[in-house]
């Protein structure tokens, strides 16, 4: 595709709901990056794919949250038994490999938690 | 950890004034270097790179070189227009014992007034 596309662009949930956002990369990017943006905050790296594996889930907030990518592409972002403070921006982001530092930003959604 | 610390904003400049916005960082290694820039409604696009010291990233007439000696990566642009008014974030990517560490500043959100 031409760029990274995010969705929902949108999404408003109650506390204790699971909520799922997708992301697909751009067309060949083997890497694919999970961050989130807090309001007032800078982006908080939370886990990153190279292919299907994703080396190190350290950066997740909480065992709410896991991540997946099937295919080499498309990635899913579920977190379990929503939170307020879950409220954020949610970025992914793509590179064309992981030596490739240049990564190039989806849109993002924006979840609110009530 | 690693960590990317830049100046506090908002930073507020008339058109044409000279802009710095400071960034300093703390890694292991040799990480790579960079300023991202979120435009008005828009997602977060790479602005410029750098990946070994002393290295001058360069693009749209903003500039930083990679400072190993005092660990740092300031932003400079000569003349400021009202179309660089953004937010502007330094990050770092540097290799860890499990793979890629990626770190974000908080961002600092530049207005220049006509």
């Amino acid at each position: 595709g031409a760029g990274v596309s995010q969705s929902p662009s949108n999404k408003v949930t109650e506390k204790g709901k699971d909520v799922e956002l997708r992301c697909d990369p751009i067309s060949g990017h083997t890497a694919l990056y999970w961050y989130r943006q807090s309001l007032g905050q800078g982006l908080e790296f939370l886990i990153y794919f190279q292919g299907n594996s994703a080396p190190d889930k350290s950066g997740l907030p909480s065992d709410r949250f896991s991540a997946e990518r099937t295919g080499g592409s498309v990635s899913t972002l579920t977190i379990q038994r929503t939170q307020q403070e879950d409220s954020a921006v949610y970025l992914c982001a793509s590179s064309l490999d992981l030596a490739d530092n240049e990564q190039f930003f989806g849109p993002g959604t924006r979840l609110t938690v009530l | 950890g690693d960590s990317v610390t830049q100046m506090e904003g908002p930073v507020t400049l008339s058109e044409e004034a000279f802009l710095t916005i400071n960034c300093t960082y703390t890694a292991t290694g040799y990480p790579s270097l960079f300023w991202y820039v979120q435009y008005p409604g828009e997602g977060l696009q790479l602005l410029l790179k750098a990946t070994k010291a002393d290295d001058k990233g360069s693009n749209k007439g903003f500039e930083a070189t990679y400072r190993k000696e005092t660990t740092s990566f300031h932003l400079e642009k000569g003349s400021v227009q009202v179309s660089d008014s953004a937010v502007y974030f330094c990050a770092l990517s540097g290799l860890v014992n499990y793979g890629q560490n990626f770190v974000f500043g908080p961002g600092t959100r530049l207005s220049v007034l006509p």
